[in-house]
C-alpha cells in the first residue's frame, strides 16, 4: 500500500515571497503519478501540478514548481511570488499507473499568504 | 463543459435516516471516483466506476454505502441508517480513462452532517 506523508501542518509566507512545502512517499510501485492540488476555503479541489515518475525533469507551471527526488521518493511544492489568492490547503497526492489509478492523499498542508 | 457538479452541496440528517448523494462528471469522461474527506485529513478512496461498472472499493465503504452508476454517466452514493461518524465532505472526481491524460477533475463535494 502506498502512503503519502506531509509534515508541515501549517506554513505561512509573506506576500511575494517563495515557499516550499513538503512531502514524501513510500512506494513499491514503479511507474506512478504524483500531484498537488489545492482546496481554497470552503471552494473545491483544484490540479496545481503533476510530475510523471518516469520523467527526470521537474515540473513547472508558471509560479508553481516541484523538486523531485525519486530516489528518496520526495515531492516538494515551490510556490514562487506568493500571492493573496495561493491562500490554501494544499494536498500531495500518489497515483499507481494501472488498476483504478486511485489517488492516495496526504493530510494537506495549511498555506497563509499574508499581506 | 462546466466541470463535475454535485448535489446537494449540504445535507443535514439525523442519525438512521438514508441519504443518497448525486454527481454529474465531465462530459465523456469513461472514469468517476468517489472520495471521503473529514475535517483536517485528506480525502480518502470510496469507490471507482469505468463506465457504468463499479471496479474497486475501499474497505471504508461498508455495507450500508451503496454506489451506482447505471448509465455510465452520473453517479449516486446513497449511506443507509446514517452514523455521526458518517459526517464528512463526499468528493466525487472524473477522468478521461483514455491513458492519455488522467488528471482527476473534482467536484465541489457534498458536505454531510448527520445529528
Amino acid at each position: 500500500a502506498q502512503t503519502v506523508t506531509q509534515s508541515q501542518p501549517e506554513m505561512s509566507v509573506q506576500e511575494a515571497e517563495t515557499v516550499t512545502l513538503s512531502c514524501t512517499y513510500d512506494t513499491s510501485e514503479n511507474n506512478y503519478y504524483l500531484f498537488w492540488y489545492k482546496q481554497p476555503p470552503s471552494r473545491q479541489m483544484i490540479l496545481v501540478i503533476r510530475q510523471e515518475a518516469y520523467k527526470q525533469q521537474n515540473a513547472t507551471e508558471n509560479r508553481f514548481s516541484v523538486n523531485f527526488q525519486k530516489a528518496a521518493k520526495s515531492f516538494s511544492l515551490k510556490i514562487s511570488d506568493s500571492q493573496l489568492g495561493d491562500t490554501a490547503m494544499y494536498f500531495c497526492a500518489f497515483e499507481a499507473r494501472g488498476g483504478s489509478e486511485k489517488l492516495v492523499f496526504g493530510k494537506g498542508t495549511k498555506l497563509t499568504v499574508n499581506p | 463543459d462546466t466541470g463535475v457538479s454535485q448535489d446537494p452541496r449540504h445535507k443535514i440528517t439525523k442519525r438512521g435516516q438514508n441519504v443518497t448523494f448525486r454527481c454529474d462528471p465531465i462530459s465523456e469522461h469513461n472514469r468517476l471516483y468517489w472520495y471521503r474527506q473529514t475535517l483536517g485529513q485528506g480525502p480518502e478512496f470510496l469507490t471507482y466506476f469505468q463506465n457504468e461498472a463499479q471496479l474497486e472499493k475501499s474497505r471504508l465503504l461498508s455495507d450500508r454505502f451503496s454506489a451506482e452508476r447505471p448509465k455510465g454517466s452520473f453517479s449516486t452514493l446513497e449511506i443507509q441508517r446514517t452514523e455521526q461518524g458518517d459526517s464528512a465532505m463526499y468528493l466525487c472526481a472524473s477522468s478521461p480513462g483514455t491513458k492519455k491524460q488522467e488528471t482527476q477533475y473534482f467536484g465541489p463535494g457534498t458536505r454531510l452532517l448527520v445529528l
